[in-house]
């Protein structure tokens, strides 16, 4: 499986975009990226995944660039309830033989009033 | 909405104790995960499994097992719980492997498990 590499910390003010970076240098063709995020205490939430396109839901949007090495998660109005570790995961799609998710030390964002 | 419940979410065990970790999940998902996180190294996967009665080692499952007798319901199991298994462990589900939801995982609340 491709690795990823995330800052560890990043701070947004309330209200502006928050943009997590997420570089996967190794990922292969058929490898998906996903998103997720754990707020404290909690078990983590799925946030959106990708392949190649770049894709918008409730939560967020994720930008891809076109050599897929690395993306870009976009919460375009962050609040304080945004104050998580997001964690970026490469992963193929899930069958007998593959690994599942392998979640690594994501980017502790704090939303800041 | 999905949901993903585990028994407790607070246990106290002794050394040397047998242990179970209770997991249901309520939407026919055939996939399910035992994870377990401690701070600094993240969550790591323990076991999971893809449909009833099988199972497949995850990165960690030295010291664990796990039981899937119904396709709803997950179980961890210590079967002598030691101070280094002090953790939160998590569960989740998701749709069945290679559909693009199969990396969707839903997590429960979490169990903190501390071992004395």
């Amino acid at each position: 499986d491709a690795k990823t590499t995330q800052p560890p910390s990043m701070d947004c003010a309330e209200g502006r975009a928050a943009n997590l970076p997420c570089n996967h240098s190794t990922i292969s063709g058929n490898e998906y990226v996903y998103w997720y995020r754990q707020i404290h205490s909690q078990g983590p939430q799925y946030i959106i995944h990708g392949l190649k396109n770049n894709e918008t839901n409730e939560m967020a949007s994720l930008i891809i660039t076109e050599d897929r090495k690395s993306s870009t998660l976009i919460l375009p109005h962050a609040t304080l309830r945004d104050t998580a570790v997001y964690y970026c995961i490469v992963n193929l799609l899930l069958l007998s033989g593959n690994t599942p998710l392998v979640f690594g030390k994501g980017t502790r964002l704090s939303v800041i009033a | 909405d999905v949901k993903v419940t585990q028994s407790s979410r607070y246990l106290v065990k002794r050394t040397g104790e047998k242990v179970f970790l209770e997991c249901v999940q309520d939407m026919d998902h055939e996939n399910m995960f035992w994870y377990r996180q401690d701070p600094g190294l993240g969550l790591r996967l323990i076991y999971f499994s893809y449909d009833v009665k099988m199972k497949e080692k995850g990165d960690i499952p030295e010291g664990y097992s796990v039981s899937r007798e119904k396709k709803e319901r997950f179980s961890l199991i210590l079967e002598s719980a030691s101070t280094n298994q002090t953790s939160m462990y998590l569960c989740a589900s998701s749709l069945g492997e290679g559909r693009s939801g199969a990396n969707v995982l839903t997590f429960g609340a979490g169990s903190r498990l501390t071992v004395l």
